[in-house]
């Protein structure tokens, strides 16, 4: 079955850098775009990134444009947030769903709490 | 990118008919069939409910129906259950080639 599985959350200082991680399993994730999506404490759903099957694309919403890349290792199944310059307003879950224009897999999430 | 505009709250009886909007602009909603809503739990995974304004996955209960009209996509819940209760989030396509969620509405079943 269809599995996405986070890792990499935790608390993180302000100004610093940390990198999420998202292994899929259970499709073939070469042939799937995928998305990272968060939600701050007491806030709605955010989208944050959506990269294509291939990686040639990537996408990112304006809060984060600049300071987070979206990466994908299709060898290790694998899907990649680097985020740098970590703001308090970036303390969320972070989810990794599967999918394009709908998406129809989503993992448990993981949480990143940046403070001091 | 502003989110598109749900009501914060919607509630109904078990059995009644409720009906949650989703208000965007022609440079999202209004333009592109790629509207979908999810389901979330607090704490769990979002789960998808419509996908393409009107399409059900498969193990959706048919329930769940979706349409739009203009700038505003709409998902509606028949003959509601203590187990509808959730928050859910309507996602649109945009103009920019991203994504933009809905604010979220909280379904009570009283």
């Amino acid at each position: 079955q269809v599995q996405l599985v986070e890792s990499g959350g935790g608390v993180v200082q302000p100004g610093r850098s940390q990198r999420l991680s998202c292994v899929a399993s259970g499709f073939t994730f070469s042939s799937s775009a995928m998305h990272w999506v968060r939600q701050a404490p007491g806030k709605g759903l955010e989208w944050v990134a959506l990269i294509s099957y291939d990686g040639s694309n990537e996408y990112y919403a304006d809060s984060v444009k600049g300071r987070f890349t979206i990466s994908r290792d299709k060898s290790r199944n694998t899907l990649f947030l680097q985020m740098n310059s970590l703001r308090g307003e970036d303390t969320a879950v972070y989810y990794c769903a599967r999918g394009g224009t709908y998406s129809d897999f989503w993992g448990q999430g993981t949480l990143v709490t940046v403070s001091s | 990118q502003s989110a598109l505009t749900q009501p914060a709250s919607v509630s109904g009886s078990p059995g009644q008919s409720i009906t949650i909007s989703c208000t965007g602009t022609s440079s999202d909603v209004g333009g592109y069939k790629y509207v979908s809503w999810y389901q979330h739990h607090p704490g769990k995974a979002p789960k998808l409910m419509i996908y393409d304004v009107n399409n059900r996955p498969s193990g959706v209960s048919d329930r769940f129906s979706g349409s739009k009209s203009g700038n505003t996509a709409s998902l509606t819940i028949s003959g509601l259950q203590a187990e509808d209760e959730a928050d859910y989030y309507c996602r649109s396509y945009t103009s920019s080639s991203t994504y933009v969620f809905g604010t979220g509405t909280k379904v009570t079943v009283l």
